[in-house]
């Protein structure tokens, strides 16, 4: 198994430009999780989907911030317009339900906002 | 709802000494327990996992990390610690019961391992 994809790896951008970051989980995951990693909060659950839908987005932080599922195998989450405080590294995770819990990471996308 | 700390945020040992790095966790309920390792620019993998019964558990690469329901604890421990150790190391709670929410992971902030020759 090719285990969580994330691209891109790295990604810089200037303050008020659009970015999308996208995630493939495992195939027959049907949860999967992003997450946001600083050196301030630690690692922060933004929001989670279940078979494709939303289920707790109340860590996302604000409106500039948006995720998507349109199908079982892609992700992505959206930052419009972004902002140099949103730089960090972003995790995606998956894990299927009937398991054992554990959530698989992908590499993370390291995110510089200037 | 749940938390966890992980009260060292750097712990320097000697390469060959063991290691314990603590983690306590709060909630109403037995919970499920996690430990994870974060080598730099990686993403974070299971060392290991507790959800019932014995209460020491084994994980990957020599580690374990032993359950005490009356200290709200799940510290992990090395017996003899590599240089190749080095990263960082999180303490995850999740919650029992029905529903999805099962699924969703409380973090520690993490603890820095650091390995001298």
């Amino acid at each position: 198994d090719a285990g969580v994809i994330q691209s891109p790896r790295h990604e810089v951008t200037e303050m008020g430009q659009e970015v999308t970051l996208r995630c493939k989980p495992i195939s027959g995951h049907d949860y999967l999780f992003w997450y946001r990693q600083t050196m301030m909060r630690g690692l922060e659950l933004l929001i989670y989907f279940n078979n494709n839908v939303p289920i707790d987005d109340s860590g996302m932080p604000e409106d500039r911030f948006s995720a998507k599922m349109p199908n079982a195998s892609f992700s992505t989450l959206k930052i419009q317009p972004s902002e140099p405080r949103d730089s960090a590294v972003y995790f995606c995770a998956s894990t299927s339900i009937g398991g054992s819990y554990e959530q698989y990471f992908g590499p993370g996308t390291r995110l510089t906002v200037t | 709802a749940q938390s966890v700390t992980q009260p060292d945020i750097h712990i320097t040992v000697s390469e060959g000494a063991s290691l314990e790095l603590r983690c306590n966790y709060s909630y109403g309920a037995t919970p499920y327990l996690f430990w994870y390792v974060q080598s730099p620019g990686q993403g974070l993998q299971l060392l290991l996992k507790y959800f019932s019964g014995d209460t020491l558990v084994q994980g990957i690469k020599g580690f374990e990390a032993e359950f005490k329901r009356s200290q709200s604890s799940f510290n992990l421990r090395k017996p003899s610690v590599h240089w190749s150790d080095a990263a960082e190391y999180f303490c995850a709670v999740g919650r029992t019961g029905g529903g999805g929410s099962n699924y969703k992971l409380t973090f520690g902030k993490g603890t820095l391992l650091t390995v001298n020759p």
